[in-house]
């Protein structure tokens, strides 16, 4: 299978917890995607990646979460000190970010967290 | 600020039947609008996708209309199948200078009736 991974595909922790997800895009892909989906709404951009650098981040990415791109490769997204409110599925994508296709963002299955 | 929205939030159809579902955006820089379709618990998949140049583009049986004088943009779903009870969600990026930030509107569940 080529397409975005993203592990895990859910994960339960308690208020307080830190938690870290993973994301690897598709391999020829140098641009990679961090959204956030709650119940009922669309996906929302939380930050990108060109390759190892984090080029963007939304006002949505408060100081508790970090992502890395470390070999421009795979991606982590950690949130520290889970919230009851950081509830969500979080989502990855990738883009060639070259090219005649390239704004073709390419989806993983995401992962489901719930905060209790 | 909701820079894309769409219409309506739910929508059922008839096998067979047409389905259209709606999408206005304000934001005259964007210049790419693909639409997704999302099944429970996996991620969004592209489906078709249009930029302004042209008026429509026609994938199958899966169609974007694209009016850049009143900024929005529709799918049509032809002869819909129940297969293809999903959530839909337009998007739209600003392709100069890009980041390829997408920006999605709130999506519309479909269900389509044997």
């Amino acid at each position: 299978d080529t397409g975005v991974s993203q592990d895990p595909r859910h994960k339960i922790t308690k208020r307080g917890q830190n938690v870290t997800f993973r994301c690897d895009p598709i391999s020829e892909h140098n641009r990679l995607y961090w959204y956030r989906q709650t119940l009922g709404q669309g996906p929302e951009f939380l930050t990108y990646f060109q390759n190892e650098a984090q080029l963007e981040k939304s006002r949505l990415l408060s100081d508790r979460f970090s992502a890395e791109r470390p070999k421009g490769s795979f991606s982590t997204l950690e949130i520290q000190r889970t919230e009851q409110g950081d509830s969500a599925m979080y989502l990855c994508a990738s883009t060639p970010g070259q090219g005649a296709r390239n704004t073709e963002a390419f989806f993983g299955q995401g992962t489901r967290l719930t905060v209790v | 600020q909701q820079q894309v929205k769409q219409s309506p939030q739910s929508l059922i159809v008839q096998k067979g039947g047409i389905s259209i579902i709606n999408c206005a955006y304000e934001n005259t820089a964007f210049d790419y609008f693909p639409w997704y379709q999302q099944f429970p618990g996996k991620g969004p998949a592209l489906l078709i996708a249009i930029r302004p140049d042209v008026s429509e583009k026609k994938e199958g049986r899966f169609t974007i209309s694209f009016n850049k004088s009143a900024k929005q943009f529709s799918l049509h779903i032809m002869d819909s199948q129940p297969g293809d009870s999903a959530t839909y969600f337009c998007a739209a990026l600003r392709g100069s200078g890009n980041t390829g930030k997408l920006i999605f509107g709130q999506g519309t569940t479909l269900q389509v009736k044997p």
